[in-house]
This record gives C-alpha cells, sequence and structure tokens, in this order.
C-alpha cells in the first residue's frame, strides 16, 4: 500500500537548525511537497520536489532522493513563529497526494 | 489570505440536522477538493472536482453529499451525520496536478465541524 511516515512531534530551540524527514512509499512517484499548518490555520505551501537534491528558500530547505523515498525539510535559525505542524505529501502515478499525519514542531526560547 | 475561502469557521450540529459547508476560490484554478483532517492523522481526501466534474469519491458516506455549482465554488451538504464526523474540513484548490504546473494546493482556512 502507499504510505508517508514522518515523526509526530518534534522539539527544537530558538536560533537552532531542525531537519525533519519524511519516508515514502508510493505507486509511481510525480513529486513532493512540504506544508506549513500553524493551529487553527488553512496548511501553506513550503516547497515541491521532483528531482533529487537540496531545493534552498531563505530559511527554509528541502531535500529529495528518489531512490530511497526520502524527503527531509530543513529549518534554519529557528523562529518562535515556526511553531506549526508541517505536513509531507507524495504525489503519486496517478497525480494523487498521498499525506502524512504531520510532524508538530514546538519551539522554546 | 490564501484566495480560497470558507464558510461557516465553525459549526455545531444535532445529528438529525441539515446544514452545508460553503467553498469559494478566486485563483482561478480548475479543481477543487474536500478534505477531512482529524488530529493526528493524515488528511484524508473526500472529493475531487475537476472542471466541474466529480473526479474522485473515496468511499465517503453518503451523509456528505458534495456540489459545485461551477468551477468557484464548492459545496459539502451534511445530513444525519455521526459524531465521528466531527473533524476540521478542508477546501482546495489547484490547477490540475495532471496537466501543467505542480499541482500545488491552497486551502481554506477549514470549517470546524462538532456533531453532538
Amino acid at each position: 500500500g502507499q504510505n508517508i511516515d514522518q515523526p509526530t512531534e518534534m522539539t527544537a530551540t530558538e536560533g537552532a537548525i531542525v531537519q525533519i524527514n519524511c519516508t515514502y512509499q508510493t505507486s509511481g512517484f510525480n513529486g513532493l511537497f512540504w506544508y506549513q499548518q500553524h493551529a487553527g490555520e488553512a496548511p501553506t505551501f513550503l516547497s515541491y520536489n521532483v528531482l533529487d537534491g537540496l531545493e534552498e528558500k531563505g530559511r527554509f530547505s528541502s531535500f529529495l532522493s528518489r531512490s530511497k523515498g526520502y524527503s527531509y525539510l530543513l529549518l534554519k535559525e529557528l523562529q518562535m513563529k515556526d511553531s506549526a505542524s508541517y505536513l509531507c505529501a507524495a504525489l503519486d502515478s496517478n497525480y494523487q497526494l498521498i499525506w502524512g499525519a504531520g510532524t508538530k514542531l514546538i519551539i522554546k526560547p | 489570505e490564501t484566495g480560497v475561502t470558507q464558510t461557516p469557521r465553525h459549526l455545531v450540529m444535532g445529528m438529525t440536522n441539515k446544514k452545508s459547508l460553503k467553498c469559494e476560490q478566486h485563483l482561478g484554478h480548475n479543481a477543487m477538493y474536500w478534505y477531512k483532517q482529524s488530529a493526528k492523522k493524515p488528511l484524508e481526501l473526500m472529493f475531487v472536482y475537476s472542471l466541474e466534474e466529480r473526479v474522485e469519491n473515496n468511499s465517503v458516506p453518503s451523509r456528505f453529499s458534495p456540489e459545485c455549482p461551477n468551477s468557484s465554488h464548492l459545496f459539502l451538504h451534511l445530513h444525519t451525520l455521526q459524531p465521528e464526523d466531527s473533524a476540521l474540513y478542508l477546501c482546495a484548490s489547484s490547477q490540475d496536478p495532471g496537466g501543467e504546473g505542480t499541482g500545488e494546493l491552497f486551502f481554506g482556512e477549514g470549517s470546524r465541524l462538532t456533531v453532538l
């Protein structure tokens, strides 16, 4: 079956770096998304990777390894506003999104 | 502001009530979606409309009935719901992911539903 795994919760310190991992098993693959969702708000798009490698976008970077079925989201210089849930989702061969349960990131001062 | 507006933001209903959730997108997208979000669970896709035709119905109980009168509006009609249907219902829109682009989803803020 199709599956996405990511940690349920992570804690990090303001100013530090955190890496949120995601592994996926899908029928075919057309890319991987990361979304951010603050409590009580809509998920918002962070990144899309379809080729292997690292894509950097300001303080946030996303990495993909298609051969390993693995991605991570790297957050640098953490700020309190980065406290949120981070959702990993893979696009399968039918362009259906397979979602992980999300990683709740808690930032401490 | 994501360009996708959902109303109401909060809804409390009894099991015998009939209510509707409304979604409107101002982004010119050709696909609209209903998702159910429950605590600590992956987003569950309920319905997909592409070019106003329903293309996906993930074994959703008939007490949930979608309606897409045009490419900008999507409704979810609710009837005789169960307490386990209490959740956040998210509407989203995108350009058809099978076409050009990534199919990035733009979500509304959600409608928090409580069934008593």
